[in-house]
């Protein structure tokens, strides 16, 4: 079973330009969740997804963040435009309901300079 | 608020010298208590799912349990390739949020 696909894995641009991060989960989770995780923290949650609804954004910064998930399956997550806080490594998780074990991908590593 | 704290932050083990990683939660309505294994530039690997107190799992040297109030991850004579960064995570409340700790960053030593 393929697990969590996360693309790039390493990203650099620089501040004020926009990046987009692209998320495949794993095939039949029904929730999926994006996350940003600071070397030596535990990972933040961003929002999560029940199928193709965002039912948890309350973490996401809305002026400058937006996430899609069509068709209840692939995800993208946008930042425009980007600052230098935001490097982070941007995680994407997926389960079959909310109250599983979630899997993780990769992550993409966001470097803003 | 919702909280899960990790303790301690970090902590560094002789190979074979055993020991424990605690996991503290003041939530209400526990969901579901998830550890998992971080390697440097990977993301989390689930470990166990722990559902009701009193409710153990293992996993070769690991051995998670939990209480009402917190969960332990037991690591019995570890060996340098346990050494990772180990997080455990809640799922609370009312919006279902999987909320994670800090972590605890294990170092075995051979």
């Amino acid at each position: 079973e393929a697990g969590v696909v996360q693309s790039p894995r390493y990203k650099i641009i620089e501040k004020k330009q926009p990046v987009a991060f692209w998320c495949n989960p794993i095939s039949g989770h029904n929730t999926l969740y994006w996350y940003l995780q600071n070397l030596g923290q535990g990972p933040e949650l961003l929002i999560r997804y029940e199928n193709e609804e965002a039912v948890d954004d309350s973490q996401l910064p809305k002026d400058r963040f937006s996430a899609e998930r069509l068709k209840g399956v692939d995800s993208t997550l946008k930042i425009q435009p980007a600052e230098l806080g935001d490097s982070a490594v941007y995680l994407c998780a997926s389960c079959r309901g909310p109250n599983t074990e979630a899997f993780f991908g990769q992550g993409t590593r966001l470097t803003v300079v | 608020e919702d909280q899960v704290t990790q303790s301690p932050e970090a902590l560094r083990l002789q190979e074979g010298e055993s020991s424990s990683l605690n996991c503290s939660y003041t939530v209400s309505g526990l969901r579901g208590l998830f550890w998992y294994r971080q390697d440097p530039g990977k993301g989390p690997e689930f470990l166990f799912t722990l559902y009701s107190a009193g409710e153990e799992k293992e996993k070769e040297r690991l051995k998670a349990t939990l209480t009402k109030k917190e969960s332990f991850l037991h690591i019995t004579a570890p060996k340098p390739e346990d050494s990772a960064t180990y997080l455990c995570a809640g799922v609370v409340g009312s919006a279902r949020q999987l909320t994670f700790g800090s972590g605890t960053q294990l170092t075995v030593l051979p």
